[in-house]
């Protein structure tokens, strides 16, 4: 089945202690994504990755790294975690995005709360 | 800052009344994408309208593509409950370097009254 996967998906932590969030996909698919989502300011983008070895920063890059290794895996790193990281995350990927974009798949979302 | 602007953040229907949300950019888009979220779910993919006046339906849900590329709606006739959820568009938008920018609005969530 095609699909997004992210690990954890509830994570509970205290300020300042290193975390990972996981995410793979098995679509063989460039292009992935970070977007945390709060209430009333819909998805805003962190990082993304155009493919192995690219990423770039999106809206909200402050206090999160990426890498992206594998095609698959695009984990996201916070690391040095604080309450204002407190959100909803999603990984998202696509088959490109030369000539446009194309449709997102999304993983189930990662509920970060910082303490 | 937001660059796509969607109206209204909330809509509160009856059952079986019409719902539409609007999409409104402030620069001219190569396309845009309609993603619903179901409450405690993550987005999904509905549609994407390239074309200039482009109109597309999907049985009860209507999606339109302004002239200008500009702004794009949803329009959903007689309402259920399973179409209960936050709706999003996002905006493709050239930045240069065979670059794409997708840009969110900030959804607007259908509430179906009791």
């Amino acid at each position: 089945e095609a699909q997004v996967t992210q690990n954890p998906r509830y994570l509970i932590t205290v300020t300042g202690k290193k975390l990972t969030v996981t995410c793979s996909q098995n679509m063989n698919h460039e292009y992935m994504s970070w977007y945390r989502q709060d209430p009333g300011l819909g998805l805003r983008q962190i990082y993304y990755s155009m493919n192995v070895e690219v990423t770039d920063k999106g809206d909200v890059p402050e206090g999160y790294k990426v890498s992206r290794k594998e095609k698959r895996n695009f984990p996201l790193i916070l690391e040095s975690p604080s309450p204002n990281q407190t959100s909803l995350y999603f990984c998202a990927s696509s088959l490109s995005w030369l000539a446009g974009a194309y449709e997102q798949y999304f993983g189930p979302g990662t509920r970060l709360t910082v303490t | 800052g937001q660059q796509v602007m969607q109206i209204p953040q909330y809509q509160h229907v009856q059952e079986g009344e019409d719902f539409t949300t609007y999409c409104n950019s402030s620069t001219t888009l190569s396309n845009i994408q309609w993603y619903k979220q179901r409450p405690g779910g993550h987005p999904v993919f509905l549609i994407q309208l390239v074309k200039s006046g482009e109109v597309k339906k999907q049985k009860r849900l209507t999606f339109q593509f302004g002239e200008a590329k500009k702004n794009s709606s949803l329009h959903i006739t007689a309402t259920q409950t399973t179409d209960v959820g936050t709706y999003f568009c996002a905006g493709s938008r050239y930045s240069g370097d065979s670059n794409y920018q997708l840009i969110w609005g900030a959804g607007t969530k259908l509430i179906i009254k009791p």
